[in-house]
């Protein structure tokens, strides 16, 4: 079964920097999606992507966060001037269509 | 904005016990609602879900209502197993952007052998 893949699995950075998120979508999916998961808390929605722009984003996704399908393949959330509160589970998602979704693994964000 | 509500926090039942998660939502636009398991440190799953021109829906040993006019929905686990075990979310959304759901806090199933 196809799956969403995200990279680095684990990402330990330190306050102020840059970080990358990298996602594979599943091939032939038009729709993609960043959430957050802060540690025992729910998943929150962050963004999503449609047609290579944005297509909604939620308050959380301020101008600290930048999203990018550089290629055909890669779906990448960059998180400028990392924060504390940015610790969390980040997960990539995408579907075929606008209804339904498939969540990839996981990035596990920790800024010390 | 949207909002979901989910109780109870934490349920713990026997092994072969049924379980019932409920959720209730803010924004009657929202016609799609999908029910996940989150195992400790994996993926959030999707179990279930079910869209608002069903009432309900069911897989093997999993349910789900929804009450559009009281807007809540249930998610039911009967024979319930000790592999039950996990936080189950529920959320809400608009099927023209699926992905943008809010979802709710969450509620901690211990299935006890």
């Amino acid at each position: 079964e196809p799956e969403v893949t995200q990279t680095p699995s684990h990402q330990v950075t330190q306050m102020g920097q840059e970080v990358i998120l990298r996602c594979v979508p599943i091939s032939n999916h038009l729709y993609f999606y960043w959430y957050r998961q802060i540690l025992g808390q729910k998943v929150e929605f962050l963004v999503s992507f449609y047609n290579n722009e944005i297509s909604e984003k939620s308050e959380i996704f301020d101008d600290q966060f930048s999203v990018e399908r550089p290629d055909g393949s890669n779906f990448t959330l960059k998180i400028r001037s990392t924060k504390l509160e940015d610790s969390a589970m980040y997960f990539c998602a995408s579907s075929a269509s606008a209804d339904g979704y498939t969540f990839g693994s996981g990035t596990r964000l920790t800024v010390v | 904005g949207e909002n979901v509500e989910q109780h109870p926090s934490t349920l713990s039942v026997q092994e072969g016990d049924s379980a019932v998660i409920k959720c209730t939502y803010s924004d009657s636009a929202s016609n799609y609602f999908p029910w996940y398991k989150q195992e400790l440190g994996k993926r959030p799953q999707l179990i279930i879900d079910i869209r608002s021109n069903v009432g309900e829906k069911k897989d093997q040993r999993i349910a789900v209502t929804l009450n559009k006019t009281a807007k809540h929905f249930s998610l039911h686990i009967t024979e319930t197993q000790p592999e039950d075990s996990a936080v189950y979310f529920c959320a809400a959304s608009k099927s023209t952007n699926a992905g943008k759901s809010t979802f709710g806090d969450g509620t901690t199933l211990t299935v006890k052998p």
